[in-house]
């Protein structure tokens, strides 16, 4: 298994939709989970960090199972500003340690 | 709001030459770090650096340079240009001594080695 692996889409809905992405992982010894943005050409920004109790900002939604090592982010009510890149981040190891992206699942939001 | 701040913006060289890719905070962020993102791929950290005066390998450290000789700036440096280094450079910084903190990164240096 790759060390974070994502779907990488396009990921093509309407406006008002509700999608969902998923990741999963490889190091069950992971502690930190992140999910990124990145829009065309941009440099990556933090959405929300995923917490193991699950947590919620906004329309926003992140899950973390770590049975089965994978997070997930649910987008609810799409919009058109919602298109991006949205990149699965994990560290390697338990403690300090560097982080790990994922390529990235790409969405796509129409009128 | 400076945050991370990289320079230059773009940079074409030619096989061979060097050059340094300069970056700086003023969060007082103590770990930093530089990445490379090719085209339809995920970031390679190339090295990092938990405070001054210390730096690490990353996955990608081949044919680059790095020092961090203050908490506010950390200079990458390409010696031999090569081709397969075209890339995007991000640089990050993040007040972490946990890896629980986000990390913030510059808007990226678009270098093309021809």
């Amino acid at each position: 298994r790759k060390e974070v692996e994502q779907d990488p889409g396009p990921f093509n809905v309407p406006e008002g939709a509700t999608v969902a992405f998923n990741c999963t992982y490889s190091n069950s010894a992971s502690q930190s989970f992140f999910w990124y943005r990145q829009d065309c050409r941009k440099e990556p920004k933090l959405l929300m960090s995923v917490y193991s109790s699950g947590n919620e900002d906004g329309r926003f939604t992140a899950q973390l199972n770590r049975a089965s090592q994978y997070i997930s982010l649910l987008i609810r009510d799409s919009k058109l500003s919602d298109s991006a890149t949205y990149l699965c981040v994990v560290n390697k190891d338990s403690g300090y340690s560097t982080l790990t992206f994922g390529k990235g699942t790409m969405l796509l939001v129409s009128p | 709001n400076a945050g991370v701040t990289q320079t230059p913006k773009f940079r074409i060289l030619k096989i061979g030459q060097s050059m340094t890719l300069q970056c700086a905070q003023d969060m007082n962020h103590n770990y930093m770090y530089w990445y490379r993102q090719d085209p339809g791929m995920g970031l390679k950290l190339i090295y990092y650096s938990v405070g001054a005066g210390i730096t690490d390998k990353g996955e990608v450290p081949n044919g680059y340079n790095v020092s961090r000789s203050t908490t506010e700036d950390f200079p990458l440096r390409l010696e031999l240009a090569a081709p397969s280094q075209t890339s995007v450079y991000f640089c990050a910084s993040s007040y972490a001594e946990y890896s629980n903190q986000p990390q913030h990164f510059g808007d990226g240096t678009r270098l093309s080695i021809l």
